[in-house]
């Protein structure tokens, strides 16, 4: 069973604060994403990464940064949180050219305040 | 630009059928999938199409036209566990990651 996990379930940060939200998976992808879910919006992805130590611009990457040193870790890195940054956060993963196929995390609530 | 939509809610009865439509506009097409997520759950996958026609997996089957850049998905024998939201998500690239971009999604409401 593909299991995609997330450090934190809800967080409440500060406006100007480094926010770190990690994923894990367990099924040796080489593809993660990172998305984030507003209400009427569905997903946007922010970043993706299809091997270690690469990484490619999703359609909303401004704020954010990653970071993949190993394979099953991507990290999603907010350098300066602002108010519409909160939101619902959601890594997946799939394996290399099942895009179409990808398995999420149980997301991360964040609200910066 | 890329656009897909779909409607922004349904609703149902119990042991209804239900189909949930969606079009798309895309700089490039290499499929169309369908995710369900239950109110603060995760997406899950359901189900992809590549090619023209129909694939059913149990009471679930979803269709796509590439020429009418149009599919859906069809639900049958609704029950109340099928209220969530779905998403179409379309296969934009085929390149390494090949990223999906999704549409706003349909909350599907099933009534007894």
């Amino acid at each position: 069973d593909v299991k995609v996990t997330q450090s934190s379930r809800y967080l409440v940060k500060r406006t100007g604060e480094k926010v770190f939200l990690e994923c894990v998976q367990d099924m040796d992808h080489e593809n993660m994403f990172w998305y984030r879910q507003d209400p009427g919006l569905g997903l946007r992805l922010i970043y993706f990464s299809y091997d270690v130590k690469m990484k490619e611009k999703g359609d909303i990457p401004e704020g954010y940064s990653v970071s993949r040193e190993k394979k099953e870790r991507f990290s999603l890195i907010l350098e300066s949180a602002s108010t519409n940054q909160t939101s619902m956060y959601l890594c997946a993963s799939s394996a290399i050219g099942q895009s179409y196929e990808q398995y999420f995390g149980p997301g991360t609530r964040l609200t910066v305040t | 630009g890329q656009s897909l939509e779909q409607p922004s809610e349904v609703t149902a009865v119990e042991g209804a059928i239900v189909q949930i439509n969606c079009t798309y506009q895309t700089s490039g097409f290499y499929g169309l999938s369908w995710y369900q997520q239950h109110d603060g759950g995760a997406p899950t996958f359901l189900s992809y199409n590549a090619l023209d026609g129909l694939e059913e997996t149990g009471r679930f089957s979803s269709f796509l036209s590439r020429s009418d850049s149009y599919g859906y998905l069809l639900l049958q024998e609704l029950q109340m566990k099928d209220s969530a939201s779905y998403f179409c998500a379309v296969r934009a690239s085929n390149n390494q990651g090949g990223k999906l971009i999704f549409g706003q999604g349909t909350e599907l409401s099933v009534k007894p």
